[in-house]
């Protein structure tokens, strides 16, 4: 099965700098990877995703970039505001019907 | 668009005592369910998924069981609750291919 590793666990920056999370995946048939973020006492929420055919993808502070070769993606937000401050967790996923995690980032912004 | 509804909440329930949350679903048909543990500070843990009416799979042998009676209904029990059982219950609808959403999860505390 897919085997997902993200790094750092935990990552402090300051308000106004840019925060980079990056993941490994396994499994070469893996073809769709989202980000969540999860706020204290919430379910996670969809941020951004990218398909295996696309190498970058930008909304606004957010982006995500992937390389199919090296089976790594990461999520870069830029200029950092104190309401970024949560957990973040990435996922690789197939047509199958499973789909797997990373064991979560959990950022701090530091005002 | 598909929204997730689960409940209740929160729940503190002794050791020992019975346990049913419930999941339901909406603006989706014949989904893939999940059910999701996490620990306090820690990442996702896949308990059960569901691609069918009364078609269940296990992640991980424990203590619960699942059952989806309906296309859009998808239930975690369990007949005697242990201590390890407290933590962050999400449940996850996947439509067919695309990206995941999360209710908003139910913090149980087993006393």
């Amino acid at each position: 099965g897919e085997n997902v590793e993200q790094h750092p666990s935990t990552l402090s920056v300051q308000e106004g700098d840019s925060a980079v999370i990056k993941c490994t995946y396994s499994d070469s048939a893996s073809n769709y990877f989202p980000w969540y973020k999860q706020e204290l006492g919430k379910g996670p929420q969809l941020i951004i995703d990218i398909r295996s055919n696309v190498g970058e993808k930008k909304d606004q502070r957010i982006a995500v970039t992937l390389n199919k070769t090296a089976k790594h993606f990461s999520l870069h937000i830029t200029e950092t505001q104190p309401e970024d401050s949560a957990v973040y967790f990435c996922a690789a996923m197939n047509t199958g019907n499973q789909f797997y995690f990373g064991t979560g980032t959990s950022l701090t912004v530091i005002p | 668009s598909q929204t997730i509804h689960q409940w209740p909440a929160t729940l503190v329930q002794p050791v020992g005592s019975p346990l049913s949350l419930e999941c339901t679903v909406e603006g989706t048909s014949n989904p893939n369910l999940y059910w999701y543990r996490q620990a306090a500070g820690r990442g996702l843990q896949l308990l059960f998924y569901s691609v069918g009416i009364g078609q269940i799979s296990s992640e991980v042998p424990q203590n619960l069981s699942a059952s989806r009676p309906q296309d859009r209904q998808f239930i975690l029990s369990s007949k005697k609750l242990l201590l390890s059982d407290s933590g962050f219950y999400l449940c996850a609808l996947r439509p067919q291919y695309t990206e995941a959403f999360f209710g908003q999860g139910t913090r149980l505390t087993v006393v």
